[in-house]
């Protein structure tokens, strides 16, 4: 199974928005209505920000929202905060491919 | 708060057998599945397996011949034993939850993982 595509780094300044896609095929992202998205701070046990493609989990911030479009997934953090740099992965659900994993975002708060 | 912790030892012999531990506290470990995650230098993370707290397993087809998990719920932990590892099964070894309701289980996504524990494959 390929990893889905997510790009190496985004960065943003402190208020801004910034998006972070996963791209995977119409064998996963594209037929899942279950994507979910992750953080993880250096050294950190990862942290679940998004599922089922928009749903936050209880006590994540509303600064964090997810979306999907065809086979891309999106994760949007809105309001950028320094305790936002982090690394986040995507991941995709599907009956074939159990769970399919993005490459990873590093985020960068400049 | 639940937290999971991962113990084993970092670093297994080659064609030898990996085997590791979680411990589950803050919460019971009944009735939700468990699941076993890795991540490797230059790969991305793979799902290894899940087991029900009653001892239902699912595995991953890539490593179903090499991979046995277990569940000791009088202890609140849940292990993972992957035979004849070779430098390939290097990698941090994440454990993580996936949570039950009394109508349905969130097979999804994962709910709480622990820090991760790093394995090297070397002689």
């Amino acid at each position: 199974q390929s990893a889905l595509t997510q790009p190496a780094s985004v960065s943003g300044s402190p208020g801004q928005s910034i998006t972070i896609s996963c791209t995977g095929s119409n064998s996963d992202v594209g037929s899942s209505n279950y994507v979910s998205w992750y953080q993880q701070h250096p050294g950190k046990a990862p942290k679940v920000v998004i599922y089922d493609v928009t749903t936050r989990p209880s006590g994540v911030s509303d600064r964090f929202s997810g979306s999907k479009s065809g086979n891309t997934a999106s994760l949007t953090i809105s309001g950028l905060q320094a305790e936002d740099e982090a690394e986040y992965f995507c991941c995709s659900y599907g009956r074939s491919n159990p769970y399919v994993f993005g490459t990873g975002t590093k985020v960068t708060v400049l | 708060q639940v937290e999971l912790q991962e113990s084993g030892p970092g670093l297994v012999k080659p064609s030898e057998t990996l085997s590791l531990t979680c411990t589950v506290s803050g919460d019971s470990i009944s009735s939700h599945y468990w699941s076993w995650l890795r991540q490797s230098a230059g790969q991305g993370l793979e799902w290894l397996g899940r087991i029900y707290s009653d001892g239902y397993t699912t595995y991953n087809p890539a490593l179903k011949n090499r991979l046995t998990l277990s569940v000791d719920t009088s202890k609140n932990q849940f292990s993972l034993k992957l035979t004849a590892v070779t430098a390939a099964d290097t990698a941090l070894y994440f454990c993580a939850s996936q949570y039950c309701t009394p109508t349905a289980c969130y097979l999804y996504y994962f709910g709480d993982w622990g820090q991760g524990t790093l394995v090297t494959v070397s002689s």
